[in-house]
């Protein structure tokens, strides 16, 4: 199974910041990486995919690079609705998907 | 507009069957290409992906899970049904429904999930 790994696991910002995600496959996966955004009690919402395919209605301030094994979500402008966990999900072994730990993003 | 719903019950006991409903509107499992997933989130931990039904009745499993999974589909309900037996307390988890469009693609629309805890 493809293993999926995410860095930091949290981290503390304040409105404004620059953010910067790292997800690492354990073997390529070429761009089939997808980032999606999970507030509290919610479901998750696909944010990224195709590892920089920004999905329609979500801000510019998101975006998506990588390939391979190494990926990385930036958030630009940190605004107070971006206080969440984001997942990033390899569907490479489709169907066999599989998801990093996620990465906890809470106000400074 | 695309929507997915999920139904079943909140509790239920160790060593008993599970089965949860995705009920769903916006589009049809009879079309190409369409697959719905079934996807769990225990307390405070990461998703893990359990089940998935493409629109052609393939059926694909979690690799950990498979004997203790079943899916299946009723395309004029638009209803995607997840069976899980043995259940038990490390079960305990929010299951989520969800959406892929193609081969590769991502989980684009997700129901709301439904809590689903395993005690005595």
């Amino acid at each position: 199974d493809i293993q999926m790994t995410q860095s930091p696991s949290s981290l503390s910002a304040s409105v404004g910041d620059r953010v910067t995600i790292t997800c690492r496959a354990s073997q390529s996966i070429r761009n089939y990486l997808s980032w999606y955004q999970q507030k509290s009690g919610k479901a998750p919402k696909l944010l990224i995919s195709d590892a920089s395919s920004l999905q329609s209605g979500v801000p510019s301030r998101f975006s998506g690079s990588g390939s391979g094994t190494d990926f990385t979500l930036t958030i630009n402008n940190l605004q107070p609705e971006d206080f969440a966990t984001y997942y990033c999900q390899q569907s490479y072994s489709t169907p066999q998907f599989t998801f990093g730990p996620g990465t906890k993003v809470d106000i400074k | 507009q695309v929507t997915l719903k999920e139904s079943g019950p909140a509790l239920v006991k160790p060593t008993q069957t599970l089965t949860l409903t995705c009920t769903f509107s916006g589009f049809s499992l009879s079309t190409n290409g369409m697959r719905v997933s079934w996807v769990r989130q225990p307390p405070g931990q990461a998703l893990e992906w359990l089940a998935r039904i493409d629109w052609d009745d393939d059926k694909f499993y979690s690799t950990s899970l498979k004997t203790r999974l079943s899916i299946s589909k009723d395309t004029s309900k638009n209803q995607v049904v997840l069976i899980m037996t043995n259940m038990d307390p490390v079960d305990t988890a929010t299951y989520y429904c969800a959406r892929t469009t193609y081969n590769f693609g991502p989980l684009d629309y997700w129901g709301q999930g439904t809590l689903v805890t395993v005690s005595s």
